[in-house]
């Protein structure tokens, strides 16, 4: 069964610390994962997909089949980045994200 | 500007009075979504159509009914909505077209049943 697992709900680290969102998958196709990014009073809206390999706001993410991770890494945390994180699987073929549960993510100054 | 829309943004209402949630898209997609958010089940996704006329369940669909008569409107009809309906619920679209996997959300509408 395809599944989504960010196993943390809530993050909170310090400004400029490095910070790591965990993202696990089950998945018997060949995955495409993405992010996506709630800032407050804000619409959910991409942040970044693995095929691209882009770094957006910092933010980098790499996919690992063998340890099947998307895990989303910043070396250095921003007040900005405070928002709630869903990591996401495309299904191939049914047209369907599926998301994790989400992890809100606090920025102490 | 291209945006989702979605009304009302917040609703309290009773056991059984038949509601509906309207969603709107200025973009031309031919994908449409609707999924509920509660805390700690992230984001599931209800129902979702492919074009005008064509729509499917999504992983929770019962209690729940759309149609999509437009392309634009994708309406999310609560018949008889129960407490286990208290949620917050996104529209979303996509273009077939281009990447599909870059959905647009709206606002979020927040339903209470009591």
């Amino acid at each position: 069964a395809q599944r989504v697992t960010q196993p943390e709900k809530l993050l909170s680290v310090f400004k400029g610390a490095p910070v790591e969102l965990k993202c696990n998958y089950s998945y018997s196709g060949s995955p495409e994962l993405f992010w996506y990014v709630q800032y407050s009073r804000q619409r959910l809206q991409l942040l970044l997909r693995h095929i691209s390999r882009e770094s957006i706001k910092g933010f980098t993410a790499d996919l690992n089949k063998g340890e099947t991770s998307f895990h989303l890494k910043k070396p250095f945390a921003q007040e900005e980045d405070s928002a709630m994180y869903y990591c996401a699987l495309a299904i191939q073929g049914a047209q369907k994200l599926v998301f994790g549960q989400g992890t809100r993510l606090t920025i102490n100054p | 500007e291209a945006q989702v829309t979605q009304n009302p943004r917040y609703l309290i209402t009773v056991t059984g009075k038949k509601l509906t949630v309207t969603c709107s898209q200025n973009m031309n997609h031919e994908y449409m979504s609707w999924y509920r958010q509660d805390p700690g089940l992230g984001l599931r996704q209800i129902y979702y159509s492919m074009n005008v006329e064509v729509t499917d369940k999504g992983d929770v669909p019962e209690g729940y009914k759309v149609s999509r008569k437009e392309k634009r409107n994708f309406p999310l009809i609560l018949e008889s909505p129960s407490p286990n309906q208290t949620s917050l619920y996104f529209c979303a679209s996509s273009s077939l077209q281009g990447s599909f996997y870059e959905q647009y959300f709206g606002p979020g509408t927040r339903l209470t049943v009591t």
